[in-house]
Formats: structure tokens, sequence, C-alpha cells
């Protein structure tokens, strides 16, 4: 069973500039949900998507949005890059069940530097 | 705004020592997972528990979440370099918005 893949893997943009992360979860997986990690920060939780539908949302500006496709397939963007926004942005997938200990599988991350 | 606190924030033992590490709350969470992450990858799931008290073991790791859910610890018997990496507790309160704690970076020297 392929695990989560994100693409790209390194990413390098501007300020001002917008950027798009991709994820692909495990196959039935129905859950994506997005984290950015930063060494000042740790790892922040950023939103959920479930069945297409964003479930949760974390405390970050509107720059800050994603998707999810009917192939649970998701995509996070970022507009207007700001120096701060350099990360590892990772994707976790899972079931989708509304468990609290519902286990997250996590891809290997897009390391996203802004200039 | 759930807060988990990690101490101590890095460690660097020789191999065979025992260490424990810590993650702290003040509140209450349904279930604590414990995670390992290497450089350039992703977290992975080491163990998750639910009940207070409740003690697991997973091979050399021992994991223990609070009686009142909002502490949990993991202790490592004889380390190895193998296990070198940062170690995140993540609290869940549901629908998987899940809180990580600040992280541990373990050293474990040859």
């Amino acid at each position: 069973k392929a695990g989560v893949t994100q693409t790209p893997r390194y990413l390098i943009k501007t300020r001002g500039q917008q950027v798009t992360l991709s994820c692909s979860p495990i196959s039935g997986h129905r859950s994506v949900s997005w984290y950015q990690q930063t060494p000042g920060q740790g790892l922040q939780f950023l939103f959920e998507y479930f069945s297409e539908t964003q479930r949760n949302k974390g405390n970050f500006p509107g720059r800050f949005s994603g998707r999810q496709f009917s192939n649970s397939r998701s995509e996070m963007n970022v507009s207007t890059l700001e120096l701060g926004d350099s990360a590892l942005y990772l994707c976790a997938s899972s079931v989708g069940h509304a468990e609290s200990n519902e286990k997250l599988f996590f891809g290997s991350g897009t390391q996203l530097s802004v200039l | 705004t759930q807060l988990l606190e990690q101490s101590p924030q890095f460690l660097s033992i020789q191999e065979g020592e025992n260490l424990t590490v810590y993650c702290n709350s003040s509140s209450v969470f349904s279930s604590l997972q414990w995670y390992r992450q290497e450089p350039g990858e992703g977290p992975v799931l080491l163990v998750t528990v639910v009940t207070g008290g409740e003690v697991k073991k997973l091979k050399r790791l021992t994991f223990q979440f609070g009686d009142a859910r909002k502490d949990s610890s993991l202790h490592i018997t004889a380390a190895q370099p193998g296990d070198t990496g940062l170690y995140l507790c993540a609290g869940s309160g549901g629908y998987q918005k899940v809180t990580f704690g600040t992280g541990t970076k373990l050293q474990v020297i040859p």
C-alpha cells in the first residue's frame, strides 16, 4: 500500500508569489490534514478536509487555503508569500472517522523556502 | 488554546543510557499520541494512549498517560543510535483536531 505522497519535495519562491502544494493520501483514506513545521513554532495545524469539505481549521491567516478533490487528493495554497512562511509543510491522511485517537499517516513534506 | 509543553527540549546521551521525555498540558485530552520524526521525513506514530494511568510498552520504549489525562511521559531504556530523532507528543480533542507538543530532539551517541 503506497504511503502519503507530497509534491514537490522542495520549493523556492520569492516574497509576494503564491504557491500550491499537493498531497495524495493513502488509498481509502478520506481525511487529509495539513501542518506547518518551523524550528521556532513546531508543528502547527492548518486545516483538515474530509469528503471535499473543510472540517477543521487552525489559526492561520486567509492567505492559507486548501481544497480536497473527489479522489481525496488535496492541495494547499499560500498566496502573497512572506519570509515567515518558510517551513516544512506536512500532510497527514487518515481514514476519517471522527475519533480522537485515529491514526495519522504523514507524508515526507514539502520544504518551502521564501526568499 | 491547548498547549503541550515537552521537556527537555534537547537531549544528547551516550548509547546504553536511559532517558525520560515529558509532555505536559493544563488541558485534558481524550487521547495522546507519541511520534518520532527523522530528518527530512514526516512524523511516524509510535503509540496512542487513551485511558488515564495507562502504560504501554513498545520494546525498549515505555509510554505513560497521566491519571488526569493532562500529561504523558516516554521512557527509553538502553538508548541506541537508531533512537535518534525528534519526539513529538500530540493531544487530540476529537475530529482530527490534533495539538502537537513543542518537541524533544534526541541524539544518541555511539
